[in-house]
Parts: structure tokens; C-alpha cells; sequence
């Protein structure tokens, strides 16, 4: 079955600065890959999602971007605020297989003010 | 406004008895929906897929008599956790995404459970 690694577990910025989280999978029938931010005791929050028919996809100060050949797919935060300040998770899934994701260990970020 | 409510929010029951979560699709009409359960700073796993109007598929690793999902409607799957016991105690989310729709996933906000 699909297994996704994500790196690093932690993240310290400075606010302003970029932060990038890096995630691998191992089943090549992956197609969907969403980015969850999660805050404490609350549900994940899609925050951007990319399918693998293109390579990269932005929205404002978050962008993602994706290698298939590689397996690996990477977000990226740009200008970062305190708000941003949670735990991120990245996820694969085949799409049409109705939404089985399998998520990364995640990743808490901190964004010093 | 939420498009899957989930039920209870939190709960603490004793060792020994059953939980009843109960998870709905309020906009759409779901086939399939997903159960994880997350603990404390870990990440989402993965339970089961449940079907509607056939037997749920599991994970490996989890015990289907103990974590029972029945999905009787397109819009509800419910999960009880049968016998808790504290290492039990969890967070519980499910997830359903409507197939007409190019749309997301979409999470139930979850449901804590403690169990004393």
C-alpha cells in the first residue's frame, strides 16, 4: 500500500521568511496530493491540493509543487506570519478512488513574530 | 458552513463500555466514507473505508470487533468503539468526499474520546 514520509517533523522561522515542508510517496497510481493544516484539537484544513497532471500550483503565499518521477511533492510558504504558526500534513490518494488519503507524519511549524 | 457533521464532539465513557460516533454527509449523498484516528501529536491513520450497504474494509492492524462501522444511508456511517479501554482514548475524524462533485475531501470535526 501507498506510504508517505514527510520532513522534517519540526520548523522554526523567522516571521517573513519561506518555509518549505518536503514529502515522498511510494505508490506510483498516486494521483492526488492535498496539504492539511491542522491547529490543536481541531479537523485538518485543506489549505492547497495538486493533482498529478500538472507540476506546480500557487495560491497567494502557498505553493506546491510536484516531481512523479521522483515521488515527491513539496509546499511552500511564502512571507510567513504567526498565523501560519500549526501543524501541516501532507497526504496521497488516487482521486478516483473516492478519497483514501494516506498522510505524512506532519510537520510543526513555528513562525517567530 | 460544515458539508460533514460529525457527532459527538467529545465524549468519556468507562472502561469496558461502547461508544456510538456517528458521522454525516449533510449536502451530499456519500457511497463511502473514511474513519482515522489520530493521538496526541501524530498524524492521521487510517481505520477503515466504510461502504455503504456492505462490510467496511479495514486497515491492517485494526480490529474490526472492536471498531464497528455500519453505513445504512448514503448519508451516515457510524463507528462504535465496542469494550474501550483508556488506550482507546483518541481522536476520531471521519471523511467523505461527494463523487458528483470535483470537489475536496471533506473532514467531520472530529470527536474526543476519553476513556476513564
Amino acid at each position: 500500500g501507498e506510504n508517505v514520509e514527510q520532513h522534517p517533523s519540526t520548523l522554526s522561522v523567522q516571521e517573513g521568511d519561506s518555509a518549505v515542508i518536503k514529502c515522498t510517496y511510494s505508490d506510483s497510481a498516486s494521483n492526488y496530493f492535498p496539504w492539511y493544516k491542522q491547529e490543536l484539537g481541531k479537523r485538518p484544513q485543506l489549505i492547497i491540493d495538486i493533482r498529478s497532471n500538472v507540476g506546480e500550483k500557487k495560491d497567494q503565499r502557498i505553493a506546491v509543487t510536484l516531481n512523479k518521477t521522483a515521488k515527491h511533492f513539496s509546499l511552500h510558504i511564502t512571507e510567513t506570519q504567526p498565523e501560519d504558526s500549526a501543524v501541516y500534513f501532507c497526504a496521497a490518494a488516487i482521486y478516483n478512488q473516492g478519497g483514501k488519503l494516506i498522510f505524512g507524519q506532519g510537520t510543526e511549524l513555528s513562525v517567530k513574530p | 458552513g460544515a458539508v460533514v457533521s460529525q457527532h459527538p464532539s467529545r465524549v468519556i465513557c468507562k472502561s469496558g463500555t461502547s461508544v456510538k460516533i456517528e458521522c454525516r454527509s449533510l449536502d451530499f449523498q456519500a457511497t463511502t466514507m473514511f474513519w482515522y484516528r489520530q493521538f496526541p501529536k501524530q498524524s492521521l491513520m487510517l481505520m477503515a473505508t466504510s461502504n455503504e450497504g456492505s462490510k467496511a474494509t479495514y486497515e491492517q492492524g485494526v480490529e474490526k470487533d472492536k471498531f464497528l462501522i455500519n453505513h445504512a444511508s448514503l448519508t451516515l456511517s457510524t463507528l462504535t468503539v465496542t469494550s474501550a479501554h483508556p488506550e482507546d482514548s483518541s481522536f476520531y475524524i471521519c471523511s467523505a468526499r461527494d463523487p458528483g462533485a470535483n470537489s475536496p475531501l471533506h473532514f467531520g470535526n472530529g470527536t474526543r474520546l476519553t476513556v476513564t
